[in-house]
């Protein structure tokens, strides 16, 4: 069975304070990996798509990776306005559904 | 472009109760889908559409139905609402299989 898991669940940073996100998967097929980044009371919005292990996609203070069994998004210097649920979610090759982890809910204090 | 446009934003239901939630996208997707939303859990799909005519069930279907008569719209029919529907509820689109979904804000349902 498809499967995504996040930690840590939660995650409060000072203002510049480095660290990563993680995204552990277990799907037959990856099609892709997707990240998303969820502010209180909204959608989802897409943030990247990785499809193959050693694939690294950067933008702004956040820098995506994946291996064969797991993602991770790394953010660099964050700023209080990276706060928000970051959500992981892959796609399979042979069906129609993406499968969300629970999401890690990022606090960056000033 | 709007991209994907859900109403209600929020809604109260009684036990009992029906209701449809709307959602509209302009992007001439052809994919649509609904997820509801639970405290702690990710996204799990009620129902999806690949093209105008087509639908078919996800993860949680049981207690809803869906309809796609045209490209554009993709209403969510709760019939018979139940406590156990009281979730936020997204509609998302995409142009093909496992490509950028791209979603609605949201409707927040407490059925009580």
């Amino acid at each position: 069975e498809d499967q995504v898991t996040q930690s840590p669940e939660a995650l409060r940073l000072q203002e510049g304070e480095s660290s990563s996100l993680n995204c552990s998967y277990t799907v037959s097929g990856l099609r892709g990996l997707f990240w998303y980044r969820q502010d209180p009371g909204k959608g989802p919005e897409f943030l990247f798509t990785l499809y193959s292990a050693g694939e690294e996609k950067e933008k702004e203070r956040l820098k995506a990776t994946l291996t064969k069994k797991e993602s991770f998004l790394h953010i660099t210097a964050p700023k209080p306005e990276d706060s928000a649920t970051y959500l992981c979610a892959v796609h399979h090759n042979y069906g129609q559904n993406f499968v969300f982890g629970p999401g890690t809910r990022l606090s960056v204090l000033p | 472009n709007a991209g994907v446009t859900q109403t209600p934003k929020f809604r109260i239901l009684k036990i009992g109760q029906s209701m449809t939630l709307q959602c509209t996208q302009d992007m001439n997707h052809n994919y649509m889908y609904w997820y509801r939303q639970d405290p702690g859990m990710g996204l799990k799909l009620i129902y999806y559409s690949v093209g105008a005519g087509i639908t078919d069930k996800g993860e949680v279907p049981n207690g809803y139905n869906v309809s796609r008569s045209t490209t554009e719209d993709f209403p969510l029919r709760l019939e018979l609402a139940a406590p156990s529907q009281t979730s936020v509820y997204f509609c998302a689109s995409t142009t093909g299989q496992g490509t950028i979904a791209f979603f609605g804000q949201g409707t927040r349902l407490t059925v009580v």
